[in-house]
Parts: C-alpha cells; sequence; structure tokens
C-alpha cells in the first residue's frame, strides 16, 4: 500500500542554519499538507498543497510539491529556536478523500 | 472560536480496564477522526465520522475498541478491555469537511498508560 516515508527522521541545527525536510510518496498524490507538532502538543496543521509543480511560501517557511506529485519538501530559512518541534507530512491515499497517511515525522532541534 | 475539546488529558489504568475518550469537534465541523500516536510516530487513523455515520473504520480494531458519535457532534472512544500496547496518545481532530481534503484541527490529545 501507498506509505508517505520523510526523511530525515533527526534534525539538529544552529539557531540561524537552514533546515530542510523532505516527504516521499510510492504513489501520485492528489495534495500533501504538512503540520507542525510542537513538544508536548498536537499537529498544528501549516498548509496544503495541490497543484503540480506548487511552492508556496510563509515568512521564513518555503513548501514545494514536485512535479510528479509524490515528493514535497519544507525548507525553513534561518531556523529560530520558536521552530522547534515535529513536521509532518500527510497524503491522502489514492482517491480516498479525507483520508490522510502521516509519515513519520522530522524532529527539529535548534541549538539556540 | 474554541478548538477541539479532549478530555481527560490524562489517563491511567491497569490492563484489561475499560477506559474511554471524549471528544468535542469544532463546532460546525462535520468530519471528526479519531487518531492513535506512538511516540515517535505520525497519528494513525482509527476511525472517521462523516456527521454520525462512520464512513472509514478499517483500521479499528474492533474486538476492543469502539467508537459512537451520537447526533453528529461528541465523539466517544473505547477500549475494553486495555492491553499494555494501548499505551499512546489518542487524537480527535475535525474538519469542515472530508470532501476536499480540508485541513484537520488536531485536539490536545489523551495520553493512556496502561500498567
Amino acid at each position: 500500500g501507498q506509505q508517505v516515508m520523510q526523511i530525515p527522521q533527526y534534525q539538529h541545527v544552529q539557531e540561524g542554519e537552514d533546515f530542510t525536510t523532505y516527504c516521499n510518496s510510492s504513489t501520485t498524490l492528489s495534495n500533501i499538507q504538512w503540520y507542525k507538532q510542537r513538544p508536548g502538543g498536537h499537529p498544528v496543521f501549516l498548509i496544503q498543497l495541490v497543484k503540480s509543480g506548487e511552492v508556496k511560501k510563509q515568512k521564513r517557511l518555503t513548501f514545494q510539491f514536485g512535479e510528479a506529485k509524490k515528493n514535497s519538501s519544507l525548507h525553513i530559512t534561518a531556523t529560530q529556536t520558536t521552530d522547534v518541534g515535529t513536521y509532518f507530512c500527510a497524503g491522502p491515499r489514492g482517491s480516498t478523500l479525507g483520508r490522510l497517511y502521516f509519515g513519520r515525522g522530522t524532529q527539529l532541534t535548534v541549538w539556540p | 472560536e474554541a478548538g477541539v475539546v479532549q478530555s481527560p488529558r490524562y489517563k491511567i489504568i491497569e490492563k484489561k480496564q475499560p477506559v474511554a475518550f471524549w471528544c468535542n469537534p469544532i463546532s460546525g465541523h462535520n468530519t471528526l477522526y479519531w487518531y492513535l500516536q506512538n511516540l515517535g510516530q505520525g497519528p494513525e487513523l482509527l476511525i472517521r465520522y462523516e456527521n454520525e455515520e462512520a464512513v472509514d473504520d478499517s483500521q479499528l480494531p474492533k474486538d476492543r475498541f469502539s467508537a459512537e458519535r451520537l447526533k453528529g457532534v461528541d465523539s466517544t472512544l473505547k477500549i475494553q478491555p486495555a492491553e499494555l500496547g494501548d499505551s499512546a496518545v489518542y487524537l480527535c481532530a475535525s474538519s469542515l469537511s472530508m470532501s476536499m481534503n480540508n485541513e484537520q484541527f488536531f485536539g490536545p490529545g489523551t495520553r493512556l498508560t496502561v500498567l
């Protein structure tokens, strides 16, 4: 079945450094969502990408959806301690709407 | 606007005991989800409701898990009897509709510890 693979599992950076997490699917995704979960918190929606090759920015965060709609990335420029948390990508399975398969997440640690 | 409310936040029980979790979704959200999240993993869907109908319960271990969403608003997830492996965080989420893969709003979760 479809799996959403996410790498790396852990990333430790110095404050001010950039960070990127990658999400890959074995099948084409109709869309992909990104969520952030702070330590001890719950997942919070960040963004949804729908179009092939789409790029969206939120301040220091840049989200990309691959041309084949099988991969996606989240890039954070000049990380801050407030960026600490686990970033999940999630995609629907086939044509089933509403059901998201979450990746394992990338846990980001930012050293001051 | 109030977010998704869950209770209790923490629950510690002994194995073989029953346990129930309650969720109140965001007002107006027709779709409700129950997820299980193990440490270091992403949320895994247990069951999904569209109004009061369970439209996707294929991942719910029906021998011990049950859920209901009476009147299409609040929902309860029950485990009976609980096993050691059920220790996890149980997350409830809601969205406007499942038709467009709308963003899901998660509650704070219930952390279950089975001893």
